[in-house]
């Protein structure tokens, strides 16, 4: 089966770095994704990784190792516009399978305080 | 830019109605996926299409069936809606792989 873990609610503040973590569980592992997710919106993309390593985009960092089921999303010089959930979910392409599929983690609901 | 578009944002429908809710994606994308969202439980898949008439069960598929008869469209479909049934659902599309899922802008249906 398949498992992803992260926290449930995490609180930072303006200006500062968060590092959210996600730990996963996966009979054939495809790669990572993590997303946010604003009150009442559509989930929107924010990173990808497939490898081991760290991706960079702007303001946003995620990190993986396949190896030890791991990875995390790092924001930096927060905005209160960071405030919403973060999904880290996984693409699990399991050997008997026709297809993959994307699976999700609960998210994690951050909230920015100025 | 991507497009994924379900039907209807917002559903009533009462116990033990048919319901359908539509997805229609404009990328020629591969996967179409119906999720879920509730409350402290997340997005749990509940089918996946890789596939035109090609469909496999996600985690949650019991009260749910689907159907794809053309590659742009996915259809969910609730055979007898009850009251627990009630929730944000969520479409999304992607390529075959090694790309990110793109997703529609949610449909809260609410089961009386």
């Amino acid at each position: 089966g398949q498992n992803i873990d992260q926290p449930t609610e995490m609180t930072a503040t303006e200006g500062a770095i968060v590092q959210i973590n996600c730990t996963y569980q996966t009979s054939g592992f495809n790669g990572l994704f993590w997303y946010q997710q604003h009150a009442g919106e559509a989930p929107t993309f924010l990173s990808y990784n497939v490898l081991d390593g760290l991706e960079e985009t702007g303001r946003f960092s995620s990190f993986l190792s396949r190896s030890k089921g791991y990875s995390y999303l790092l924001l930096k010089e927060l905005q209160m516009k960071d405030s919403a959930s973060y999904l880290c979910a996984v693409r699990d392409f399991p050997l008997y399978s026709s297809a993959s599929k994307i699976i999700f983690g609960s998210g994690t609901r951050l909230s920015i305080r100025p | 830019d991507v497009k994924v578009t379900q039907s209807s944002r917002y559903l009533v429908k009462r116990t033990g109605e048919k319901v359908f809710l539509e997805c229609v994606q404009d990328m020629d994308h591969e996967n179409m996926f119906w999720y879920r969202q509730d409350p402290g439980l997340g997005l749990r898949l509940i089918y996946f299409s890789y596939d035109v008439k090609m469909k496999e069960k996600g985690d949650i598929p019991e009260g749910y069936s689907v159907s794809r008869e053309k590659k742009e469209r996915f259809s969910l479909i609730l055979e007898s809606a009850s009251t627990n049934q009630t929730s944000m659902y969520l479409c999304a599309s992607s390529k075959r792989t090694n790309t990110e899922a793109f997703f529609g802008q949610g449909t809260r249906l609410t089961v009386v």
